[in-house]
């Protein structure tokens, strides 16, 4: 079993509806999560980050970190054809160096 | 403008050969890291840095080398011990030793894709 499993998609959704996007997890000693979006050849972008339970909101962006059930997740409302690309879930323990396990990324494409 | 430069952004290998990629950056950043990007199964941990003249083996580094003469800068060998070397490449760096803010966290070059061909 992975640390941390993500729903590769792909996932089409008209533009204008609300997206979500989930990862869960094993490791309980997680306590800081983060997505990252990639545009096709491009490297990842840190787009949200939360530490520990609880929501976050970023304009049309809302993360949510659920410990109890080890759920992420990442809420985008009225999708534009710019969010089209592949959100990778990120998450690590608190202390020592930034090692980052990834989830495989879910490919989002929102059409006009 | 900070960042991290990767280059080549393509890289062609024949069977047998070494190949170098190189990672800089201006970010001021002590940690660095190279990532392995494969379809569907994310980003793996090749080698990470913390300090320079030290590097650690991530979960995949079988087949890869480094090295950490600046802090700028840490360069990822691909040798031919690496079976499988067709991947998009990553490299990332951060500051180390903090947990908090945004940005401390990784942030990523623009990948170099290696196809042996």
């Amino acid at each position: 079993q992975k640390e941390v499993e993500q729903d590769p998609g792909p996932l089409s959704v008209p533009e204008g509806a609300i997206v979500s996007l989930n990862c869960t997890y094993s490791n309980s000693a997680f306590q800081y999560f983060m997505w990252y979006r990639q545009y096709s050849r491009k490297g990842p972008e840190l787009l949200m980050y939360t530490y520990s339970s609880g929501n976050k909101e970023d304009g049309r962006f809302t993360a949510q970190v659920d410990k109890s059930s080890k759920y992420i997740s990442l809420f985008i409302r009225d999708s534009q054809p710019s969010d089209s690309a592949t959100y990778l879930c990120a998450m690590r323990v608190s202390g020592g160096y930034n090692k980052l396990i990834f989830g495989a990324g879910t490919r989002l494409a929102v059409h006009p | 403008d900070g960042g991290i430069t990767q280059s080549p952004k393509y890289l062609f290998r024949k069977e047998g050969q070494n190949v170098t990629l190189s990672c800089e950056q201006n970010l001021n950043h002590d940690a660095m890291y190279w990532y392995r990007q494969d379809p569907g199964q994310g980003l793996r941990l090749i080698y990470y840095s913390q300090i320079v003249n030290d590097f650690q083996k991530g979960d995949i580094a079988e087949g890869y080398s480094v090295s950490r003469e600046k802090k700028e800068s840490f360069p990822l060998t691909v040798t031919s011990a690496q079976k499988n070397p067709t991947a998009f490449y990553l490299c990332a760096s951060s500051i180390v030793g903090r947990t908090g803010p945004m940005n401390t966290e990784a942030f990523f070059g623009q990948g170099t894709r290696l196809t042996v061909v």
